[in-house]
């Protein structure tokens, strides 16, 4: 069974629209995260929710907006897309979110707009 | 300036050498993380740091807390080792990864 598991694995899209980018962990850890890694592969933290509240928000968009119904689960919707949003979108997971924490990342999402 | 700096960017190995990877970063951390992605582009954890040193086949991880410098040494490296890694600290006061630019490595056999 996978650990995190991101859908989808790729998305193209057009420039204006509104998508969502879906993570789940079966691991039982309270603590998730959104990373971007950008052309240059550098990865950056956008993200991170413990136990379905925001801990750590990042400077990013308005039109980026995570949403987390439940522990296990932090969906990300980008609204508006521009070209710049194009990256390997990446979510993860740790226990609790410490600094010691393993984090378990997801297959990624690349996002293509067009 | 990068808070986090990883030498080399790229490096060339044939099969069997001592690889050593290194991190410098600018200010106080609670611990430090060794990521490798795969080429495919998956990410997965090698090793958490707080002190001292960890080994885990043939992958050694070393920290110098007072001098803010970490290295990732492979023995005997082989192809399969070929991957970006990446050191990732966490500062102090805080609880979120700052990556490093990331070393790729490839193992020629």
């Amino acid at each position: 069974d996978t650990a995190v598991s991101q859908t989808p694995k790729y998305l193209v899209t057009q420039m204006g629209n509104d998508k969502s980018i879906k993570c789940e962990q079966n691991l039982g850890h309270d603590t998730m995260y959104w990373y971007k890694q950008d052309s240059k592969k550098f990865l950056k933290i956008m993200f991170s929710y413990n136990n379905k509240e925001l801990i750590i928000n990042e400077t990013v968009p308005n039109r980026f907006s995570p949403k987390s119904p439940d522990k296990a689960h932090l969906n990300l919707h980008i609204n508006s897309l521009e070209l710049g949003d194009s990256a390997v979108y990446f979510c993860a997971s740790s226990q609790d979110g410490s600094s010691t924490d393993t984090q378990y990342f997801g297959p990624g999402t690349r996002l293509t707009v067009l | 300036k990068n808070e986090v700096e990883q030498s080399p960017q790229n490096l060339t190995a044939q099969e069997g050498e001592f690889i050593t990877i290194n991190c410098s970063y600018s200010v106080g951390i609670s611990a430090l993380h060794w990521l490798q992605q795969h080429p495919g582009g998956g990410i997965v954890s090698l090793f958490m740091l707080s002190s001292g040193k960890k080994k885990h086949g043939r992958l050694i991880a070393t920290i110098n807390i007072q001098e803010k410098h970490s290295s990732l040494h492979i023995t005997a490296s082989h192809p399969r080792d070929s991957a970006v890694y990446i050191c990732a600290p966490v500062f102090s006061g805080t609880y979120k990864y700052i990556f490093g630019t990331g070393t790729r490595l490839k193992v020629l056999a």
